[in-house]
């Protein structure tokens, strides 16, 4: 089945604990991207990578970090987490080339820090 | 920059109801415009889109026409049920290379039997 998977589903946490969200995709996508939800706010873009080895910023990066070592994962890093990341996190992922394409989405994960 | 502004919610119908739920958009150029749905405890799903003025997309029974006169999105279905109760987030892709949505802040439907 084509889908986006992420761990934890859930995690609470202490503020400065350094935590990774996993994020895979099956489909062999080249974009991902990271959002987080709140409410009133809508999703916002975080980071984003076109390929392996390419990432860059989305609209609210600070404080988090990526990576993008394979095709197939894109986790996100919280270095040193504050009460103000507490949202629900999405991975996206699509096939790159046109915008038009649909962006699958993971199921979230949802994050509280203390 | 591309902004997208959705009618306030929560919504409340009746099954069978006809729903709209309003989207006016801001951006340069030509935008590509989405309509997700984010059922209870789930993830974001495309339920259509429209990559040009005067497309109709169209699923599940909801449409929506991509007005750029007046730069409108709107969503509707003519007979509501039950199961469509869920957040609906309006969308745009300004089409260029970060591929990125911009989402609008959300539209909360419940249908009541």
């Amino acid at each position: 089945e084509a889908q986006v998977t992420q761990n934890p589903r859930y995690l609470i946490t202490v503020t400065g604990k350094k935590l990774t969200v996993t994020c895979s995709q099956n489909m062999n996508h080249e974009y991902m991207s990271w959002y987080r939800q709140d409410p009133g706010l809508g999703l916002r873009q975080i980071y984003y990578s076109m390929n392996v080895e390419v990432t860059d910023k989305g609209d609210v990066p600070e404080g988090y970090k990526v990576s993008r070592k394979e095709k197939r994962n894109f986790p996100l890093i919280l270095e040193s987490p504050s009460p103000n990341q507490t949202s629900l996190y999405f991975c996206a992922s699509s096939p790159f080339g046109t915008v038009y394409n649909e962006q699958f989405f993971g199921p979230g994960t949802r994050l509280t820090v203390l | 920059g591309n902004s997208v502004t959705q009618m306030e919610g929560p919504v409340t119908l009746s099954e069978e109801a006809f729903l709209t739920i309003n989207c006016t958009y801001t951006a340069t150029g030509y935008p590509s415009l989405f309509w997700y749905v984010q059922y209870p405890g789930e993830g974001l799903q495309l339920l259509l889109k429209a990559t040009k003025a005067d497309d109709k997309g169209s699923n599940k029974g909801f449409e929506a026409t991509y007005r750029k006169e007046t730069t409108s999105f709107h969503l509707e279905k003519g007979s509501v049920q039950v199961s469509d109760s869920a957040v609906y987030f309006c969308a745009l892709s300004d089409n260029q290379g970060a591929q990125k949505l911009v989402f609008g802040q959300g539209t909360r439907l419940t249908i009541n039997p």
